[in-house]
């Protein structure tokens, strides 16, 4: 299916670490969508990457897409408490379907 | 610019009783979405509007829900009779020019319904 599923599903780091998620998916993409979601809350999107481009950075936010591997993964650097949040992948073909999400924790 | 908004925010009711959730989109935004999110898991589409018609319903329980959005811009979704499954948070968000592929969503705060 066009859903992706990331991975891991749970994330547990230090203030100050890095902190890297996962998203595969399963059929062919125009363009992959991160988004945030804080206890509560609703979605708030990331970063867009379209299938034609491999990396794409955002402030402390890094995104890679392979569309041979059909996978990507998005990178937060010098995390901080306040990145505490699921965070979603979202492959759109015709439609966008989010994955399970992986939920990070980021202990001061 | 002012975003996403729904109400209410939380609801409880009784399985069976009825309920109704409202959403009012981003100013100019064509797209309008009603996703599902049980705890846990990710956002599921329910149902997807275009203007005011319906571009994508197909995962919409339509013997229990059903959704509107008179004139393109606000929309309601509604449940009669709920179930006990049916206890999620219901997300709105919009898109902007037409719901082109490349476009981000700007959700709404959700509403939190639990049936008992």
């Amino acid at each position: 299916s066009q859903q992706g599923e990331e991975d891991p599903q749970a994330l547990s780091i230090q203030e100050g670490e890095n902190a890297t998620m996962n998203c595969s998916y399963k059929t062919s993409i125009n363009n992959l969508q991160w988004y945030r979601q804080n206890s509560g809350r609703g979605l708030v999107h990331l970063i867009l990457i379209r299938s034609n481009e491999r990396e794409k950075h955002s402030g402390r936010l890094r995104v890679t897409l392979d569309t041979s591997k059909k996978s990507s993964s998005l990178l937060i650097t010098a995390s901080r408490a306040a990145d505490t949040a699921s965070y979603f992948c979202a492959p759109a073909g015709g439609k966008l379907i989010f994955g399970q999400g992986t939920e990070l924790s980021v202990k001061p | 610019e002012a975003g996403v908004a729904q109400s209410p925010r939380y609801k409880i009711i009784e399985k069976r009783q009825s309920v109704a959730f409202w959403c009012n989109p981003i100013s100019g935004h064509a797209t309008l979405y009603w996703y599902q999110q049980i705890l846990g898991q990710g956002p599921k589409l329910l149902i997807q509007f275009q203007n005011n018609g319906v571009v994508d319903d197909s995962q919409l329980p339509k013997d229990r829900f059903s959704a509107e959005r008179l004139k393109g811009v606000d929309s309601t979704l509604k449940i009669q009779p709920a179930k006990l499954e049916d206890s999620a948070v219901y997300l709105c968000a919009s898109s902007g020019r037409g719901g082109g592929q490349n476009e981000k969503l700007f959700f709404g705060s959700g509403t939190q319904l639990s049936v008992l």
